[in-house]
Formats: structure tokens, sequence, C-alpha cells
């Protein structure tokens, strides 16, 4: 039963170009979502999160957008860079006020391929 | 610059042995996470803690696993008898959780490869 899905298990996009990557989830009490990024023989590293009162986050070249009726999360890149190639996990986490102690179930992740 | 580490970085051992994996998280975080990364199962929580208490380890097998914090810089991951079936990445990761103040954020290590053949 997986609660953050991300379907596409890989992404190929040409430099300069937007790459979009989608995270689905099943559970209503989430409040909270986080991307990160994870090359190769490396731990993940943290992106951008959003809290569930907001619908978008941007951090440079780098936004999350969040529909809470479809509950489903996007990670925009734009535009993409060759060094953006890399695995992206999303996460979520329920809130403290419902109960969460702060950990977070993660999807399991897309593989994105920058090309030059 | 504060990072979490780990170590040994890789493991190789055979089936049946014993193997600890150690993590030191980020100074003045209260909350240490275990993570199993496999091709098939993705990011897996095995156990995390909270000011070095143990929250839940219901990921972990329990007849083989144990997770223990012996003081706030050093976190253990041990398994015996260690099996093929481990084998994977496993990732510690810490973050800072206090009353009225909401931080999610994780910040992992650069994981342990662990072969057992």
């Amino acid at each position: 039963d997986q609660q953050v899905k991300q379907n596409s298990p890989s992404l190929s996009v040409q430099e300069g170009r937007i790459s979009i990557l989608n995270c689905d989830y099943t559970n209503s009490m989430f409040d909270y979502f986080l991307w990160y990024k994870k090359y190769p023989a490396e731990g993940p590293t943290f992106l951008i999160s959003i809290s569930s009162i907001k619908d978008k986050n941007e951090d440079g070249r780098f936004t999350v957008f969040l529909n809470k009726s479809a509950k489903h999360l996007s990670l925009h890149i734009v535009p993409s860079q060759p060094g953006d190639s890399a695995v992206y996990f999303c996460a979520a986490s329920g809130g403290f006020r419902r109960g969460s102690q702060g950990n977070l179930i993660f999807g399991k992740g897309t593989k994105l391929s920058v090309k030059p | 610059d504060a990072r979490v580490t780990q170590t040994p970085r890789h493991k190789v051992t055979e089936m049946g042995q014993e193997v600890t994996m150690r993590c030191q998280p980020i100074l003045g975080h209260n909350t240490v996470f275990w993570y199993r990364q496999t091709m098939m199962q993705g990011l897996e929580l095995l156990a995390y803690f909270r000011n070095r208490a143990p929250l839940d380890d219901s990921g972990m097998p329990k007849d083989r696993f144990s997770a223990e914090m012996p003081d706030a810089t050093l976190a253990t991951l041990k398994i015996q008898p260690s099996e093929p079936r481990d084998s994977a990445v496993y990732f510690c990761a810490s973050g800072s959780v206090t009353l009225g103040r909401r931080t999610d954020t994780q910040y992992f290590g650069p994981g342990t490869r662990l072969t057992v053949l």
C-alpha cells in the first residue's frame, strides 16, 4: 500500500527545457511535502518543501506546486541543466497535530536525465 | 558545514556474520532515522529515535536487526546474523523536532553499502 507514488521511474529532458516531476499521495492527513535529490553513491539531499497551506513554493530554478484536491504535487525545474541529472524523491509527512512524529513517507523516485 | 556521517561506507561480509553500521547525526538534532534503500522497495524506514529514545522500529525485522543510540552523537544499526537479502544501502538521517516548531526536513548521510555474500 503505497501512500506516496511517483509513477514515472525515469524522465529525459533536453538542457534548457523544463523538467516536470510528478508525485501523487493517497493519505489526506499529509500536510507537509518535500523533494529530495539523490546522486549515485550519495545520500538524498533536501531540495525544496511545501506546506499544505500553500499551493506553490519557489526557490531559484525549482518550484513545487501542490494540488490538495487532486492529492498531487509536482516539481518544476526551469531551465534544466545537466547537473540536475539525479534521482528525485517525493516525500510526505503527516503533521504533528495529527499524531505524526516527523517521519517521512517516500516515493520510489524518478530518475531525471538532462541531455546537453 | 554540518553533515551526517556514516561508517563504514562499504561493507562486504559473509552470511551469518554480524554487521554494525554507525551514524553521527548533525550536532543539535534530536531525531535520528535509519532507512534502507533497495531497487524494489525504494527508501524504507527501519527505525527512528527522538532524544535517544526509540519511537518506532516497526520497519525492522526484529529477530536480526537492532538499533540503538548509546549517546546523542552516535546511532548504531546492527544485523546479527546477516543474510544475503540484507544487501542494500543503509542511510541514516537526522532532523530537529521541537514542540511548537514544525521541522520535518531530514538530512541524510552518505550511506553504508552492505553486501552479504
